[in-house]
């Protein structure tokens, strides 16, 4: 199975702030990539999939590159609705899909 | 609008067995390739099961593998997972989620999710 390696594990931020989020794979996944958001209590949303689309309704301030083992999700100016849970997914060796650990996105 | 209601979770003792729904509406339902995903307590998300749009083909993680089934009727626009032998482990929310892309296979991303049902399994 890919092994999905989020850093850092939390990062505290301001809103303004710009934010990079990092996903490695442990193995080449090329683009098959995706990014999803947490509130507590609540579902994930898609946020990014095919390592860089957007998905529809996602604010233009989420941003995904990378390919290969290497990933980011970057926020470019932090809101306050933004302070939740992220997590990336891999979908090239199916099955089975495997998450990142999760990064937890805190208020400074 | 594009919904889904999953149903069926509770409290159950170890070994015993469960069976969860999810309820879609709002898209065509017999289109879409279709998962289930859980997330124990405090911790992060696992996939579980998928099926594709036909029924035809099936996968799971190798931790439900022979435990779990996963099922679909299409005329009822249901999905289902049938869980059995259940375990301290099981203990999660589990979400249904649709697939991204309407295909044969699946794109292994997921755009719809459901609100979640919660297992428990403790004596």
């Amino acid at each position: 199975d890919i092994q999905m390696t989020q850093s850092p594990s939390s990062v505290s931020a301001s809103v303004g702030d710009r934010v990079t989020i990092t996903c490695r794979a442990s193995q080449g996944i090329s683009s098959w990539l995706a990014w999803y958001q947490q509130k507590p209590g609540k579902a994930p949303k898609l946020l990014i999939y095919a390592a860089s689309s957007l998905q529809s309704g996602v604010p233009s301030r989420f941003s995904g590159s990378g390919s290969g083992t290497d990933f980011t999700l970057t926020i470019s100016s932090l809101q306050p609705e933004d302070f939740a849970t992220y997590y990336c997914q891999q979908a090239n060796s199916f099955p089975p899909l495997t998450f990142g650990g999760g990064t937890k996105v805190e208020i400074k | 609008q594009v919904q889904l209601v999953e149903s069926g979770g509770g409290v159950v003792q170890p070994g015993g067995s469960l069976r969860l729904s999810c309820a879609a509406s709002g898209f065509t339902f017999s289109s879409y390739g279709m998962h289930w995903v859980r997330q124990a307590p405090g911790k992060g998300l696992e996939w579980v099961a998928f099926i594709r749009y036909d029924g035809s083909n099936k996968y799971y993680a190798d931790s439900v593998k022979g435990r779990f089934t996963i099922s679909r009727d299409n005329s009822k626009n249901t999905l289902y997972l049938q869980m059995n032998s259940l375990r301290a482990e099981d203990t999660a929310v589990y979400y249904c989620a649709k697939d991204l892309i309407r295909s044969a296979t699946s794109a292994g991303y997921m755009d719809v999710w459901g609100k979640g049902t919660t297992v428990t399994v403790s004596s």
